[in-house]
């Protein structure tokens, strides 16, 4: 089975802090993707990485970046925390496949409060 | 732009019950696949199906079944004989192309919170 670990499932952390959130998968995927997940707003995606050193941004990449130095690992952010950004945040990876549209493996979450 | 609506937010039902949950998606690409996930209590989302868009045949897996219907651009998930381990936030979800890589992205529905009453 995929197995897609964040380091934290829960987080405190103080506004104006640099905070990185981890994720690492074993099963070799190309892609990986950051999310947050806010109630009534569902899931929306951050960022995304196709592969090492490659990121492109999703729909709400504004006060967050991140970093693919190796296949297995795609860390998330945020530069200068604000309270706006406590959240669940999960990460998923996927493998490319052929014809696409594999099915992306999620991370059990980290929920992050920025006090 | 893709979308999906799941217009219920939240629905609680008694055991053994069936409970259909309704996904209706956008979307003006002709290729496309359509999933569902599960998110119980412990926050973990757990795929549960894929569909693409030139496969309109119903599935069964145990008490799950699925209904594709591309004349109403729905895909809709019904739970037979519903359980309290059933309980969990459902999400419908669309892929959508991303710019690089050749790749594509999953637009999420807002979720259906299910919970089942012993």
């Amino acid at each position: 089975d995929v197995k897609v670990t964040q380091s934290s499932r829960y987080l405190v952390k103080r506004t104006g802090e640099k905070v990185f959130l981890e994720c690492v998968q074993d099963m070799d995927h190309e892609n990986m993707f950051w999310y947050r997940q806010d109630p009534g707003l569902g899931l929306r995606l951050i960022y995304f990485s196709y592969d090492v050193k490659m990121k492109e941004k999703g729909d709400i990449p504004e006060g967050y970046s991140v970093s693919r130095e190796k296949k297995e690992r795609f860390s998330l952010i945020l530069e200068s925390a604000s309270t706006n950004q406590t959240s669940m945040y999960l990460c998923a990876s996927r493998i490319t496949g052929t014809g696409g549209h594999q099915p992306q493996h999620f991370g059990d979450g980290t929920r992050l409060s920025i006090l | 732009a893709q979308k999906v609506t799941q217009a219920q937010t939240e629905i609680s039902v008694v055991e053994k019950e069936d409970v259909t949950l309704d996904c209706v998606y956008e979307t003006r690409d002709t290729t496309y696949y359509l999933f569902w996930y599960k998110q119980p209590p412990s926050g973990e989302l757990v795929f549960l199906i894929r569909r693409n868009s030139f496969d309109e045949q119903n599935e069964i897996s145990g008490r799950y079944s699925w209904n594709f219907q591309k004349s109403t651009s729905s895909f809709n998930f019904t739970i037979t004989a519903s359980q309290v381990v059933d309980s969990a936030v459902y999400f419908c979800a669309l892929s959508a192309p991303l710019t690089q890589g050749g790749s594509e992205k999953l637009v999420f529905g807002k979720g259906m919170k299910l919970t089942v009453n012993p």
